[in-house]
């Protein structure tokens, strides 16, 4: 089936430096990708929607200059996590529609984990 | 309110046995999507079954089925003949909107862990 993936797996930053995460659609094309913030013990929630070619939609809440998201092509959306705190740490998951896949088709990359010391 | 509620935030279930966990939703649009994944410790999305709003047959996937009572705006998830394997927190969610539209996004519940015990 479809995949997608996300790099890197695992990051440890200090803190104020710039972390980007790479999300890419291995085998189709992705419009929208979506990026999502998951704390331990807690849900996903949504942060953003990225648009290729277009600016992100940003969930209430969300800082746009803190969280820089851009999806140049059909199968990479990348978000930085600008001057990271500690607070930032967190397990961050991207996810892709493949549309002509049909309506089940909403596939997660595997996650990458950010420490920020 | 909440979109989608999970009410369990955990759950002993013994190998072998089904187990079912509950999920409600709320929206006002006719056209939605159901899905339930499981994710391990790991840290990975499983996807594990779909329901569209409009599907009127309960969706099944091997040892997983859902319960789709819309009138009750539930989409309950069982899982039969629980294995070991089957540990980990399991997530609700929901797509609002027309299935064909790439940018609907997820809206997940805030899970319900289990634990099958030998």
């Amino acid at each position: 089936g479809a995949v997608v993936s996300q790099h890197p797996s695992r990051v440890i930053c200090k803190s104020g430096t710039s972390v980007k995460i790479e999300c890419r659609s291995l085998d189709f094309q992705a419009t929208t990708m979506f990026w999502y913030r998951q704390f331990p013990k807690k849900s996903l929630m949504l942060m953003a929607t990225s648009n290729e070619g277009s600016k992100a939609t940003y969930e209430q809440g969300v800082e746009k200059d803190k969280f820089l998201i851009n999806h140049a092509s059909l199968t990479l959306s990348t978000l930085t996590v600008t001057s990271a705190h500690p607070e930032d740490s967190s397990f961050y998951i991207c996810s892709a529609r493949d549309v002509a896949g049909g309506p089940k088709t909403q596939y997660f990359g595997p996650g990458t984990r950010l420490l920020v010391l | 309110a909440q979109k989608i509620t999970q009410t369990q935030p955990g759950m002993f279930v013994q190998e072998k046995e089904a187990v079912t966990l509950d999920c409600t939703y709320d929206t006002s649009d006719q056209s939605y999507g159901l899905f339930w994944y499981k994710q391990p410790s790991s840290g990975e999305m499983i996807f594990l079954i779909y329901q569209g709003s409009y599907d009127e047959q309960n969706a099944t996937e091997g040892r997983y089925s859902l319960n789709f009572q819309k009138a009750r705006k539930s989409a309950n998830l069982v899982i039969s003949a629980s294995q070991l394997g089957d540990s980990a927190m399991y997530f609700c969610a929901m797509r609002e909107g027309a299935a064909e539209a790439a940018g609907n996004k997820l809206t997940f519940g805030g899970g319900t862990r289990v634990l099958v015990k030998p």
